[in-house]
């Protein structure tokens, strides 16, 4: 089973809302991603969490803000933000980090910022 | 700067087809290799990865890598319409857990 769950599927928020992005996997995985995603564009890699610590933080602003709970599931935080945030938000998850471990992308969640 | 290069498309090839998608990628330190398929307005599925010089097979799909000369490579055998989508390449280094991600090739596979 190579699940990712994400909720929820469709967000719209306002400039001065406070939402948050939730992610799940029950595959024992030790690595979880962020990514967001423009339309025709790639996935841009935002965070990754190993062993539920932040490794990496491509200087993603402030207004996004990660935590990792325990090791299945993943949260981005959200406020303050600009209609160009607009995106599909990306969860994956990984087995562990390293170059041998396949990445698994959860289903999304479209966000739209009003 | 880290490159994974694809053309972007469309490629079109008929029914029964054999579709070859390309990637080139320009960090010699990469060492794994993912193949990705995303339907409009869905996320990415991961198809294949390969790790290794030479073919790697699952189904009617083959994946193949050249380190010499920086390409990878999938293959569609028995293409279907249900193929038509966007494929993305994706590389990683070895010291490194960031994907690094072509701009994605569009198959369209016309009845």
């Amino acid at each position: 089973d190579t699940e990712v769950t994400q909720t929820p599927k469709h967000l719209v928020m306002g400039m001065t809302n406070k939402k948050s992005l939730k992610c799940e996997q029950h595959m024992g995985h030790r690595a979880m991603y962020w990514y967001k995603q423009k339309a025709k564009k790639p996935p841009e890699l935002m965070f990754v969490y190993s062993y539920e610590k932040l490794s990496i933080n491509e200087s993603v602003p402030s207004r996004f803000s990660p935590e990792c709970p325990n090791s299945s599931l993943l949260n981005l935080h959200l406020h303050a933000l600009q209609p160009e945030d607009s995106a599909l938000y990306l969860c994956a998850s990984s087995q562990g980090t390293g170059r041998a471990y396949e990445q698994y992308f959860g289903p999304g969640t479209r966000l739209t910022v009003t | 700067q880290k490159e994974v290069e694809q053309n972007s498309g469309p490629l079109s090839v008929p029914e029964g087809a054999i579709a070859s998608l390309n990637c080139t990628y320009s960090d010699r330190g990469s060492q794994s290799f993912f193949w990705y398929r995303q339907y409009s307005g869905k996320s990415p599925e991961l198809i294949m990865s390969i790790y290794s010089n030479g073919d790697k097979e699952d189904g009617r799909f083959t994946a193949q890598l050249n380190k010499a000369s920086q390409y990878v490579s999938l293959l569609i055998r028995d293409s279907q319409p249900s193929d038509s989508a966007t494929y993305l390449c994706a590389g990683r280094s070895y010291n490194t857990d960031k994907l690094i991600f072509g701009t994605g090739t569009r198959l369209q596979v016309f009845p």
